[in-house]
């Protein structure tokens, strides 16, 4: 089955700066790839998501990056402000037969 | 239009009792899953409904059961509840099928005792 691996699960940056999260998947068949913003006492809070025949998709201050070949995705986040400090995780999944795998989360913290 | 809700949000039960967590999906949605989050092991995918239609199980005992109605709410039950059972218990529910497009509600806390 799908194995998704998310790096680093620590990040600190300060104000301002710029914080990447990524993640490897290991079924060359998912092609559906979402990130999630979970805060304190929520519920994750879908971001943005990216299908493989697509390789970079941005909103405003976050974008997403697939690499079909190196079977990897990035989710980059500028201008970073303390409101972004939360719990990312990202996802994979086949869409239409298969139920999402997610990484084990990437804690970011911003410092103001 | 309204989120994802579930209840109870807090749960506080003994060992050996079972427990039933009830999810209200966006409305039109079909589609609800749940999942067990625990800070060891993650997010885990425990079963996915469809049109009242189980479509996919995670892997875990035959205790952990759901259901899901006409109306589309959905139901997970856990029978003879163990210590490591206490997790927070997350739905979402989809327009379409397997998590493509899926919003989250806030969760059941269950805390085993």
């Amino acid at each position: 089955g799908e194995n998704v691996e998310q790096h680093p699960s620590t990040l600190s940056v300060q104000e301002g700066d710029s914080a990447v999260i990524k993640c490897t998947y290991s079924d060359s068949a998912s092609n559906y790839f979402p990130w999630y913003k979970q805060e304190l006492g929520k519920g994750p809070q879908l971001i943005i998501d990216i299908r493989s025949n697509v390789g970079e998709k941005k909103d405003q201050r976050i974008a997403v990056t697939l690499n079909k070949t190196a079977k990897h995705f990035s989710l980059h986040i500028t201008e970073t402000q303390p409101e972004d400090s939360a719990v990312y995780f990202c996802a994979a999944s086949y869409s239409g037969n298969t139920p999402l795998v997610f990484g084990k989360g990437t804690r970011l913290s911003v410092i103001a | 239009k309204a989120g994802v809700t579930q209840t109870p949000r807090y749960l506080i039960k003994t060992r050996g009792q079972q427990v039933t967590l009830s999810c209200s999906p966006i409305s039109g949605h079909r589609s609800v899953s749940w999942y067990q989050q625990t800070p060891g092991q993650g997010l885990q995918f425990l079963f996915e409904y469809f049109s009242e239609t189980q479509r996919n199980k995670g892997n875990f005992p035959g205790r952990f059961s759901g259901r899901q109605f006409s109306n589309s709410r959905s139901e997970m039950n856990v029978s003879t509840l163990e210590l490591g059972d206490s997790a927070l218990y997350l739905c979402a529910s989809s327009l379409g099928v397997s998590g493509y497009e899926a919003f989250f509600g806030q969760g059941t806390r269950l805390t085993v005792v």
